[in-house]
C-alpha cells in the first residue's frame, strides 16, 4: 500500500543536540510538507517543498533545517537552535502543491526533551 | 491577521444524533476549504474539499457546507457512531501557491 512512513514514532533529544526525522513517501507525490503539533493549536507549517532539490520555509522555520535529495524523502532536522522542540511532528505529502489536492500525513513523530 | 477558528470544547453525542462542527474564518477568501479526521496519536486523514462556488458537499454520512458570505464552514456527521469519536479539522487555503492553513480541531466524543 502507497503511503507516508515516519520514524521514529518517539524521540528524545538531549540539550544542544540535532537530532533528524524521517519521512519518506512511496505515493510518487511532488509536494512534501514538515508540520508541529502542539496541544491545542492547529498544524503549523515548518517547511515545505513542490520539487526535489527545492524547499521554503513555513510560517515557523527558525531552528529547523531539511533536505529534498530525493523525491520520495524530507528528512527534518531539529536543531540545538530550537529551544522548545517537544511536540508532535507530522509529515505530508501532495500530488503537487496546490491548494485543491488533499495532503496525505504520517503517523507522525513525537518529540521530547530529555 | 488571518484566523481559523473552530470550537475548541469536545463535542460530546449520543449514537444516532447528527453532530454539527463549526469553522469560521477571518481575512482570508479561500478558494478551496477541506476537512480532516484525526485519531490519538496519529496523522489527519483527509474526508472532504468544497469549492467556493459549492453550497453544500456530501460523503457518506458526511457533509460539508461552505458559505463565503458568512466565512463560515459547517461539517455534519450523521447518524454518529462510537467509531466517528476523533477531533476534526478544517483547513483553508493560505496563499496562491497551496500552503493550507489549519484550525486547531474540534473532539468529537460519540456515546453509545
Amino acid at each position: 500500500d502507497g503511503g507516508i512512513t515516519q520514524s521514529p514514532k518517539y524521540l528524545f533529544r538531549k540539550e544542544g543536540q540535532n537530532v533528524t526525522l524521517s519521512c519518506e513517501q512511496n505515493l510518487n507525490h511532488d509536494a512534501m510538507y514538515w508540520y508541529r503539533q502542539d496541544p491545542g493549536q492547529g498544524l503549523r507549517l515548518i517547511y515545505y517543498s513542490q520539487i526535489v532539490n527545492d524547499f521554503q520555509k513555513g510560517d515557523i522555520a527558525e531552528g529547523y533545517s531539511v533536505s529534498r535529495e530525493k523525491k520520495e524523502s524530507f528528512p527534518l532536522t531539529v536543531t540545538s537552535a530550537q529551544k522548545n522542540p517537544t511536540a508532535f511532528y507530522l509529515c505530508a505529502s501532495s500530488p503537487a502543491g496546490y491548494s485543491n489536492q488533499p495532503q496525505h500525513f504520517g503517523d507522525g513523530t513525537r518529540l521530547s526533551i530529555l | 491577521s488571518q484566523k481559523i477558528e473552530q470550537n475548541s470544547e469536545a463535542l460530546n453525542i449520543q449514537e444516532g444524533k447528527t453532530a454539527t462542527l463549526t469553522c469560521n474564518y477571518t481575512n482570508y477568501s479561500p478558494a478551496y476549504l477541506q476537512w480532516y479526521r484525526q485519531d490519538p496519536g496519529r496523522g489527519p486523514v483527509f474526508l472532504l474539499l468544497i469549492r467556493e462556488n459549492e453550497k453544500e458537499k456530501r460523503k457518506e454520512r458526511l457533509k460539508v457546507t461552505f458559505d463565503t458570505t458568512l466565512k463560515q464552514s459547517l461539517f455534519h456527521i450523521t447518524a454518529s457512531q462510537p467509531a466517528d469519536s476523533a477531533t476534526y479539522l478544517c483547513a483553508l487555503l493560505s496563499d496562491s501557491w497551496g500552503k493550507l492553513q489549519f484550525g486547531a480541531g474540534t473532539q468529537v466524543v460519540v456515546t453509545p
